[in-house]
């Protein structure tokens, strides 16, 4: 029964290499986001979807393309990965109502990616 | 540009002592505050929020005090537990769906 879950939870590639993480949510909520989060344990929004549009892209190389084929899915691309790449990506999801000041957030437990 | 919390401070206490953790932030259009809660290995975890009509909210042994006049957050841990240990974040909102998270705090609770 988890709420927010990814696939992988370790990733491990060379750079050049291109790779996916996975995300899906079984809350029903209408918005979904990946997060970055560094060494430092800074945590950086990347992208938000709403209801399968691309809401929030923030300065985010081109490398990384998101897609959400369904509201309950959002998926990381990446290509050409490189060394400063590695850091941990955290997808969430909140319901996201349409003229509510925000909302919680859920994450799930994220996927460390380093690259070689 | 925006920014909120400090570069990533430590502060220690003992088991059963309340817990203070700041965070100052500079968007004075922000409107919404939360505090998530990281352990180790696991995805940030939403503690409690607080709107900017608010000067303080209560929760379940933990409190949010708002400023509005210094920009300035804080959360209270009343009878910290050992299970309090992780990493705290502030985030604010300016409303629609981009949340600013701070640097965050870590906490150690010492047995």
């Amino acid at each position: 029964d988890t709420a927010v879950s990814q696939t992988p939870k370790y990733l491990v590639t060379q750079m050049g290499n291109d790779k996916s993480i996975k995300c899906e949510q079984n809350l029903g909520h209408d918005t979904m986001y990946w997060y970055k989060q560094d060494s430092k344990k800074f945590l950086k929004i990347m992208f938000s979807y709403n209801n399968k549009e691309l809401i929030i892209n923030e300065t985010v190389p081109n490398r990384f393309s998101p897609k959400s084929p369904d509201k309950a899915h959002l998926n990381l691309h990446i290509n050409s990965l490189e060394l400063g790449d590695s850091a941990v990506y955290f997808c969430a999801s909140s319901p996201g109502l349409a003229g509510v000041l925000s909302d919680e957030q859920f994450f799930g437990p994220g996927t460390r990616l380093t690259v070689l | 540009g925006e920014s909120v919390g400090l570069h990533l401070p430590t502060l220690s206490v003992q088991e059963g002592d309340n817990s203070i953790i700041n965070c100052a932030y500079s968007n004075s259009a922000s409107d919404y505050f939360i505090w998530y809660k990281q352990e180790s290995g696991k995805g940030p975890q939403f503690i409690i929020d607080i709107r900017s009509n608010m000067d303080k909210r209560q929760g379940q042994r933990v409190t949010v005090l708002l400023n509005k006049t210094v920009k300035h957050l804080s959360l209270q841990i009343a009878a910290t537990q050992p299970g309090d240990s992780a990493v705290y974040f502030c985030a604010e909102n300016t409303g629609g769906f981009k949340t600013i998270f701070g640097a965050g705090t870590r906490l150690f609770v010492k047995a």
